[in-house]
C-alpha cells in the first residue's frame, strides 16, 4: 500500500504565477518530510523540508506547508520558472532510527514561458 | 565535485550476469543508503549502512543481492542472476548527522 501519494501525476503552470504540489500521506509515525526535484538522467536534488512539529518551512521561492490533522503536505513554488520543469518527489522519513525515506510516485511539473 | 557520485551511470546485462555497482558518498557522511527507482514510481529502499555496518534492509533485497561498505567509505550493491525484473535506476545516497539525505545521479540497469 502507498503511504505516501502524490495524487496528481502532471501540472502545467505559466511562468510567473504559482504552483502548487501536493502531497498526501497515511503512516501516523512520520515525523520529518522532505521535498525532491528530479530531471531525467539525474538523481533526486534536494529541495525543502519540514518537520512534523511545524506547520510551515519557507525558503526563497519554495514554501512547504504542512497539516499533520489531515496528514497532508503541499510545496508552493512562487514565482514559477521554466527550469522549475522537473518531476517533484515527496518523501518522509519514519521514526525507525535508521531515517530511510518513504516517496511517493512524483508529480511533473511543467512550467511554461 | 564533492557529491555522491556512482559508477557506472548505465549497464546493460543479459539476464543471468551478475552485476555489481559502486556508490562512493560525501566523504564525511557516515550514513549510506540505496534505493531503486523503477519507471512511474518514487525511489523504493533497499538498505541502510551506518559507517560499515549494514544496519536495515528492505524486503525488496532479495537473497540474489548483496550490498557492502567495507571500510566504512564507498559502497557496492551486488546483483546476482540478474532477472529482467532487476531493470530499474538503482540511487545512492548519504547523510550526515542531519535528517537530509543527498542522493548520486544513479545508475541505470537494463537487463535483456
Amino acid at each position: 500500500d502507498q503511504q505516501v501519494k502524490q495524487n496528481s501525476p502532471s501540472l502545467s503552470v505559466q511562468e510567473g504565477r504559482i504552483s502548487i504540489l501536493n502531497c498526501d500521506y497515511t503512516n501516523s509515525m512520520f515525523d520529518y518530510f522532505l521535498w525532491y526535484k528530479k530531471y531525467p538522467a539525474e538523481g533526486p536534488t534536494f529541495l525543502i523540508s519540514i518537520s512534523s512539529i511545524k506547520d510551515k518551512n519557507e525558503d526563497g521561492r519554495f514554501t512547504v506547508f504542512l497539516n499533520k490533522s489531515a496528514k497532508h503536505l503541499s510545496l508552493h513554488i512562487v514565482p514559477s520558472q521554466p527550469g522549475d520543469s522537473a518531476v517533484y518527489f515527496c518523501a518522509a522519513r519514519g521514526n525507525s532510527g535508521y531515517s530511510t525515506l518513504t516517496f511517493g510516485k512524483g508529480t511533473m511539473l511543467l512550467v511554461s514561458p | 565535485d564533492t557529491g555522491v557520485s556512482q559508477n557506472p551511470r548505465h549497464k546493460i546485462t543479459k539476464r543471468g550476469q551478475n552485476v555489481t555497482f559502486r556508490c562512493d558518498p560525501i566523504s564525511e557522511h557516515n550514513r549510506l543508503y540505496w534505493y531503486r527507482q523503477t519507471l512511474g514510481q518514487g525511489p523504493e529502499f533497499l538498505t541502510y549502512f551506518q559507517n560499515e555496518a549494514q544496519l536495515e534492509k528492505s524486503r525488496l533485497l532479495s537473497d540474489r543481492f548483496s550490498a557492502e561498505r567495507p571500510k566504512g567509505s564507498f559502497s557496492t550493491l551486488e546483483i546476482q542472476r540478474t532477472e529482467q525484473g532487476d531493470s530499474a535506476m538503482y540511487l545512492c545516497a548519504s547523510r550526515p548527522q542531519g535528517e537530509t539525505q543527498y542522493f548520486g545521479p544513479g545508475t541505470r540497469l537494463l537487463v535483456l
